[in-house]
């Protein structure tokens, strides 16, 4: 059973382009939530995703959008780039939306914005 | 406006000896809290939680109290141990499909 990952690694960006980051959840999880951890803070919550339905979303702007497919995999989109998205980019996955369901975090992608 | 504060960014202490670990919350309803440990290069993993009806819970080396008059809630590890040197995170929710809220973390430091 492998665990969740994600892709880039790694990732350096001109501010005002757009990016795509991308993540495959743990078996059998149809949850994926995304976060931002800018750096010396806590993940920020950006939004989640259940059976390929947006199910609830921090405070982010509109430019930061997601898609979730079939195989629960998901994408995290950013447009318009600006400094401030330099961050580490954390995608969790867990099996339905109970928060007691424990939450499995990928290693992250590391986002540049120069 | 921080609902979950870690004041301490770092905390360094002796093989063997306890660490504890603070966070302080603002918003009255949370009720359940988490503890999630990050090393570098990899995402944060699930530690131990609590839910607000009990005061108390352990699990091996790992115990969390919850004061909830107080807002607040701790972390013992016993005894420490080098492999704990991380950065750990607490989160609370509140009830229903809510997400987490997390501290901005703090770096543990255990001496051989």
């Amino acid at each position: 059973e492998t665990g969740v990952t994600q892709s880039p690694t790694h990732l350096i960006k001109t501010r005002g382009q757009q990016v795509t980051l991308r993540c495959s959840s743990q078996s059998g999880h149809n949850t994926v939530s995304w976060y931002q951890q800018a750096l010396g803070q806590g993940p920020q919550f950006i939004f989640q995703y259940y059976r390929e339905e947006e199910n609830g979303r921090g405070n982010f702007p509109p430019r930061f959008s997601g898609l979730q497919f079939p195989n629960y995999s998901s994408e995290l989109n950013v447009n318009a780039l600006e400094l401030d998205d330099s961050a580490l980019y954390l995608c969790a996955s867990r099996s339905g939306l109970a928060v007691y369901n424990e939450q499995f975090f990928g290693p992250g992608t590391r986002l540049t914005v120069l | 406006d921080q609902q979950v504060k870690q004041n301490s960014p770092s905390l360094s202490v002796q093989e063997g000896r306890i660490s504890i670990l603070n966070c302080d919350y603002t918003n009255s309803m949370f009720d359940y809290f988490l503890w999630y440990k990050k090393y570098p290069a990899e995402g944060p993993t699930f530690l131990i939680s609590i839910s607000s009806i009990k005061d108390k819970n352990e699990d091996g080396r790992f115990t969390v109290f919850l004061n909830k008059s107080a807002k607040h809630l701790s972390l013992h590890i016993v005894p420490s141990q080098p492999g704990d040197s991380a950065v750990y995170f607490c989160a609370a929710s509140q009830p229903g499909n809510t997400p987490l809220v997390f501290g901005k973390g703090t770096r543990l430091s255990v001496i051989a």
